[in-house]
């Protein structure tokens, strides 16, 4: 298995609604990562799990609240969100042992529209 | 501050044509440099990746050349075919980051 898969694709949800983005792979990778996409701009870093731990918080409103429940898995918990955090959430996971030849593998996103 | 500059921002060129897409970077301190290449509203699918040691990778009809002491790559596309329209993203790795581009829009036309 050498994807990342990301549930839902698409969510819309209002203001005062509690939703999760999933994000799985079973490629042993030890780093799994969170980014936001806004249309026509480069992906935005946003959260970065190393070993199961959080190691790189980009100064993110703490209504995104990342969790890592296992080495496979990583959830992105929304509440009270923004219009202007509609986006396209993007995950993503490296291995962490290649050195210089360290690279992410990106899963297809989730269309996330904030009403 | 750690900045990556993609130019053009877009491109339309007719079937057949050789390509070259620009990267350039600020900071030269890099593992390693790739190129992304993303659908409208999915993805990102990585083309080639080259070392910060190394100064080209192929694959295919596609050659990404690094020149880290002046910052700069290049995505030379060989005979573009309608296929290839997509955005392609130039991403530096620095430490566990990666740093984007804001991405090359490219068109070709049939």
């Amino acid at each position: 298995d050498t994807e990342v898969t990301q549930t839902p694709k698409h969510l819309v949800m209002g203001m005062t609604n509690k939703k999760s983005l999933k994000c799985e792979q079973h490629m042993g990778h030890r780093a799994m990562y969170w980014y936001k996409q806004k249309a026509k701009k480069p992906p935005e870093l946003m959260f970065v799990y190393s070993y199961e731990k959080l190691s790189i918080n980009e100064s993110v409103p703490s209504r995104f609240s990342p969790e890592c429940p296992n080495s496979s898995l990583l959830n992105l918990h929304l509440h009270a969100l923004q219009p202007e955090d509609s986006a396209l959430y993007l995950c993503a996971s490296s291995p962490l042992d290649m050195g210089f030849w360290e690279t992410q593998y990106f899963g297809p996103g989730t269309r996330l529209l904030v009403l | 501050k750690q900045e990556v500059t993609q130019i053009p921002a877009a491109l339309s060129v007719p079937e057949g044509e050789n390509l070259v897409l620009n990267c350039s970077f600020t900071d030269s301190a890099i593992y390693n440099l790739q190129w992304f290449r993303q659908d409208p509203g999915k993805g990102l699918t990585s083309l080639l990746l080259i070392q910060s040691s190394q100064r080209e990778q192929t694959s295919g009809r596609l050659n990404a050349s690094l020149d880290k002491s002046s910052g700069r790559s290049t995505l030379y596309i060989a005979a573009s075919q309608p296929g290839d329209s997509a955005t392609y993203l130039c991403a530096v790795k620095y430490g566990n980051k990666l740093v984007f581009g804001a991405g090359t829009i490219l068109r070709v036309k049939s």
